[in-house]
C-alpha cells in the first residue's frame, strides 16, 4: 500500500506571494489533516478535513486555508505569504484508529 | 482541553543503556495517546499508540510505553539504545482520532 506523499518537497516563495501545497492520502483513508512544524512553535495542528468538509481547524489566520477533492486528495493554500510561515508542512492520513504523516513539504519564505 | 508535556528537550544515553522518554497528559475525556518518532528531514512514523486496551503497549524497533491513568503518564521506554534510535521522538494525545495535540519533543542522542 503506497504511503502518503505530498509534492512539493522543497519550496523557496517570497514574502507577499501565496503557496498551494498538495497531499495524496493512503488509499480508503478519508480524513486529511495538515500540521505545520517549526522550531519553535513545534507541531501545530493547522486543519482536519473529512469527506470534502473541514471538520476541524486549528488556531491560525484566514491566510491558510484548505480544500480536499472527492478522492481525498487535499491542498493547502497560504495567501499573503510572510517569513514566520516558513516551516515544514506535513499531510497525515487518518484510518479509525491509526494517523499516517507524509514526508512533508519544506516551504522557504525569503 | 488536551495537551501534552514532554520532560527534557534533549536526552543522551550511551548505546546499550536505557531508554526513558517522559510524556505527561491533561485530557477531559481518556484519551488515545500515541508515540512518533521523525528523523532529519522526514515525516513523523508512528511507533506506538495506546487506544485503551492493555495499559502496556508494545511498538516497533524494540520501543514500549505505560499508560498510568493516576499519573495522567505515558513514558516511552527501551531497554537498550542502538546508534539508530537517534531521532526526535514526539507524544501526542487525541480525544477522537480527529484532531492531535503534539507535545514539543524530545530529541535522543546515543554515544557510542
Amino acid at each position: 500500500k503506497a504511503g502518503v506523499t505530498q509534492t512539493p518537497r522543497y519550496l523557496i516563495k517570497t514574502r507577499g506571494q501565496q503557496v498551494t501545497l498538495s497531499c495524496s492520502p493512503i488509499s480508503g483513508h478519508r480524513s486529511v489533516s495538515w500540521y505545520q512544524q517549526t522550531p519553535g512553535q513545534g507541531l501545530q495542528f493547522l486543519f482536519e478535513y473529512f469527506s470534502e468538509t473541514q471538520r476541524n481547524k486549528g488556531n491560525f489566520p484566514g491566510r491558510f486555508s484548505g480544500r480536499q477533492f472527492s478522492n481525498s486528495r487535499s491542498e493547502m493554500n497560504v495567501s499573503t505569504l510572510e517569513l514566520g510561515d516558513s516551516a515544514l508542512y506535513l499531510c497525515a492520513s487518518s484510518s479509525a484508529y491509526e494517523q499516517y504523516f507524509g514526508p512533508g513539504t519544506r516551504l522557504t519564505v525569503t | 482541553a488536551q495537551s501534552v508535556t514532554q520532560l527534557g528537550s534533549h536526552v543522551s544515553v550511551s548505546e546499550g543503556a536505557l531508554v526513558l522518554l517522559r510524556c505527561n497528559y491533561s485530557s477531559s475525556v481518556p484519551p488515545y495517546l500515541f508515540w512518533y518518532v521523525q528523523y532529519p528531514n522526514q515525516g513523523l512514523q508512528l511507533l506506538l499508540k495506546y487506544t485503551s486496551a492493555a495499559t502496556l503497549v508494545k511498538g516497533i524497533n524494540g520501543f514500549e510505553a505505560e499508560f498510568k491513568k493516576s499519573e495522567t503518564s505515558f513514558h516511552l521506554t527501551k531497554p537498550s539504545a542502538h546508534m539508530s534510535d537517534a531521532a526526535e521522538y514526539f507524544c501526542a494525545v487525541s480525544p477522537n482520532f480527529n484532531k492531535f495535540y503534539f507535545g514539543s519533543g524530545t530529541k535522543l542522542n546515543v554515544k557510542p
